[in-house]
């Protein structure tokens, strides 16, 4: 699993109130991703990291903030979490310039 | 922009069969890398095969492996002697050759093995 943890696991929240997720990898690699999962969508981009404070927007990144404060690391954090976010997110990470994405375990959230 | 397009929402595989499921993307790069990746209902994404476009060479992995059509932008995945275990959402995904290395994923196709 590369070394990837994801924090929590699952999330039941009220619309409006913010929310952090986390990744945390135990490899110092660069490049880090979160997406979400729904049905029929696949697995869209929300925000990716390229380093230390290096960070870049998905195609949904609309809601959604994220921070990488420390290379093992980055947070993405709904801002004021509506029914529409409810997911699973996912982050990953790349090894190397040449390899796969690994993934964590994944994080249902609900947004009630 | 990228795209990768996964145009069959589900298939059916009787058990010990072979099944091909689709993948078509879009990119005005030469060098990239694609990838098939299985979800099975635990949720855990798995690596099941990747292609460095550069390479004319279909990748193989077991049962698994690919016809690479590079000029059609094709990358099928097909499963031989389909397995009770190999029941998943399969997605397809590229991965940009430089920058920022993001990957891009198709919609997913749900395989259903039949005993």
């Amino acid at each position: 699993d590369a070394g990837i943890t994801q924090s929590p696991r699952h999330k039941v929240t009220e619309t409006g109130t913010p929310v952090t997720l986390r990744c945390h990898q135990t490899e110092n690699h660069r490049y880090m991703y979160w997406y979400r999962q729904d049905p029929g969508h696949g697995l869209r981009l929300i925000h990716y990291s390229y380093g230390v404070k290096d960070t870049d927007k998905g195609e949904v990144s609309d809601g959604y903030s994220v921070s990488r404060s420390k290379t093992e690391d980055f947070l993405l954090t709904l801002e004021s979490a509506t029914s529409s976010q409810t997911s699973v997110y996912f982050c990953a990470i790349s090894v190397g310039e040449n390899t796969e994405a690994f993934f964590g375990q994944g994080t249902r959230l609900t947004v009630v | 922009a990228q795209t990768v397009t996964q145009s069959q929402p589900e298939m059916s595989v009787q058990e010990a069969e072979t099944v091909t499921l689709s993948c078509t993307y879009d990119t005005s790069e030469s060098d990239y890398y694609l990838f098939w990746y299985k979800q099975p209902p635990s949720r855990q994404m798995i690596l099941v095969i990747r292609q460095e476009a550069y390479k004319q060479q279909n990748a193989t992995e077991n049962r698994f492996s690919v016809n690479f059509q590079k000029a059609a932008k094709s990358f099928s995945l097909k499963i031989s002697d389909s397995q009770l275990g190999d029941a998943a959402m399969y997605f397809c995904a590229y991965r940009f050759p430089s920058g920022t290395y993001k990957y891009i994923f198709g919609t997913g196709t749900r395989l259903k093995v039949l005993a």
